[in-house]
């Protein structure tokens, strides 16, 4: 069946720093694939997403390239803020099936 | 536009009891999913539902756990007997469509279960 697999955390890092969070994911067919965030007190909104491969989601500074070749969408962003603290979750959706499969989350912590 | 609501937000019962969570999707979305949050297991898909077609129910994990969708809109999710196990964050979302090109969806807050 289709899995995620996510870099687990949490992860701490001072303001500014270099964001990666890997994900990489098992599934039939195409799947489109999103990345989550839930910050603290609040439901989870989409991130970014891809579609096909090559894609590259991006949004508020984050990016993730569509790997096909090493089934992959891993997270990044090139200086991260103290509101960038939340937990991030991989998810995917294959074109079998109607719901999201989630990675298991990684939470982010930004120091200042 | 108002996002997908939940309710009650929180939820503290007795084990053995029934509980009813209920979600209002956003206007218009015909798909509706239900998630659950529980520590040690991430995020499980539970149910879904697709406009007048019969729900896809393999995601729940017991008999117990039952859902309904009234007129294509509300959904109430039931828990029957509800155990120490069931303890989560209920998590709502609801599309356009299961067949868009990305199919997002949109999350509402949670409902966080807690048997006592």
């Amino acid at each position: 069946g289709d899995s995620v697999t996510q870099m687990e955390g949490p992860v701490t890092l001072s303001e500014e720093a270099f964001l990666t969070i890997n994900c990489t994911y098992t599934a039939t067919g195409y799947p489109s694939l999103f990345w989550y965030v839930q910050y603290p007190g609040e439901g989870l909104q989409l991130l970014l997403k891809a579609t096909k491969a090559d894609d590259k989601g991006s949004n508020k500074g984050f990016e993730a390239t569509y790997r096909k070749e090493t089934t992959s969408f891993h997270l990044e962003k090139g200086s991260v803020q103290v509101s960038d603290s939340a937990v991030y979750f991989c998810a995917l959706r294959s074109g079998s099936a109607r719901q999201l499969t989630f990675g298991s989350g990684t939470q982010l912590t930004v120091l200042p | 536009g108002a996002g997908v609501s939940q309710s009650p937000s929180n939820k503290v019962t007795e084990k053995g009891k029934d509980v009813e969570l209920r979600c209002d999707p956003i206007s218009g979305h015909t798909a509706l999913y239900w998630y659950r949050q529980s520590l040690g297991q991430g995020l499980e898909f539970l149910i879904y539902f697709q406009g007048n077609s019969a729900p896809d129910k393999s995601g729940l994990p017991s008999d117990r756990f039952s859902a309904e969708r009234t007129g294509g809109s509300v959904s109430t999710l039931t828990i029957q007997r509800t155990q120490q196990e069931d303890s989560a964050v209920y998590l709502c979302a609801s599309s356009f469509s299961s067949r868009g090109s990305s199919g997002e969806q949109f999350f509402g807050p949670g409902t966080r279960l807690t048997v006592l």
